[in-house]
């Protein structure tokens, strides 16, 4: 069974303050996703990594895709209190499983004006 | 414009009871997925569709469980004599392609969320 494990699992900052939340496993992914959801809402989409080793930038969101494809990390510089959500990580499957997402519990980020 | 919808939105049940949710997916996405989000947590797989075809429901906890997709485009998912364990918010989303596509981006709908007194 793929694991991921995330943190930290609560993070309650000043708007302004930089922050890194943490999605690790010791699988391997295909493919690794960042999604933030709001309460009441599914899960929304932020990015997608392929490649080990990769960096994709979304304005002040920084992820990050491990060499070994097994962790990730999002950095969010100046947060605002836009950004407060739940953030999950999610691995794709590999082969013919490649459609089926694992979930980590998430980091709930609350940032206070 | 026209995301995946869900419905109810809420449903309370007694235990015991039948209940039926309802998933709209996005016009035209051929794969549709079932999650379960219990609180606390992130969501789990249940179950994926691609057109009318169940391909894969090794998620569904119990034989209490059962999902439908019988034109291809909207699914519901039935639970038979509800638990308590079964409180939960599902999660339904959709994909354009699914299989050939492992890292195309899933859309998700708002959730039911479901509470078994």
């Amino acid at each position: 069974t793929q694991l991921l494990e995330q943190s930290p699992q609560f993070l309650s900052i000043q708007e302004g303050e930089n922050l890194t939340v943490y999605c690790n496993s010791s699988s391997v992914f295909s493919s690794l996703q960042w999604y933030r959801q709001e309460p009441g809402e599914g899960p929304v989409l932020l990015v997608t990594v392929v490649t080990g080793g990769e960096v994709k930038k979304l304005k002040r969101l920084t992820f990050q895709f491990g060499d070994a494809r097994k962790d990730s990390s999002l950095h969010i510089t100046a947060a605002q209190p836009g950004d407060t959500g739940l953030y999950l990580c999610a691995g794709g499957g590999s082969g013919g499983s490649n459609y089926k997402l694992t979930f980590g519990k998430g980091t709930l980020l609350t940032v206070n004006p | 414009g026209a995301g995946v919808s869900q419905s109810p939105r809420y449903k309370v049940a007694k235990r015991g009871q039948d209940v039926a949710l309802r998933c709209d997916p996005i016009s035209g996405h051929v794969s549709l997925f079932w999650y379960q989000q219990a609180l606390g947590q992130g969501p789990e797989f249940l179950t994926y569709f691609q057109n009318e075809a169940q391909l894969d429901k090794s998620g569904l906890p119990s034989d209490r469980f059962f999902a439908e997709r019988p034109e291809g485009s909207v699914s519901t998912l039935k639970i038979q004599r509800t638990q308590q364990e079964d409180s939960a918010v599902y999660l339904c989303a959709s994909s354009l392609m699914g299989l050939a596509g492992g890292q195309e981006t899933q859309y998700f709908g708002p959730g039911t969320r479901l509470l078994v007194l």
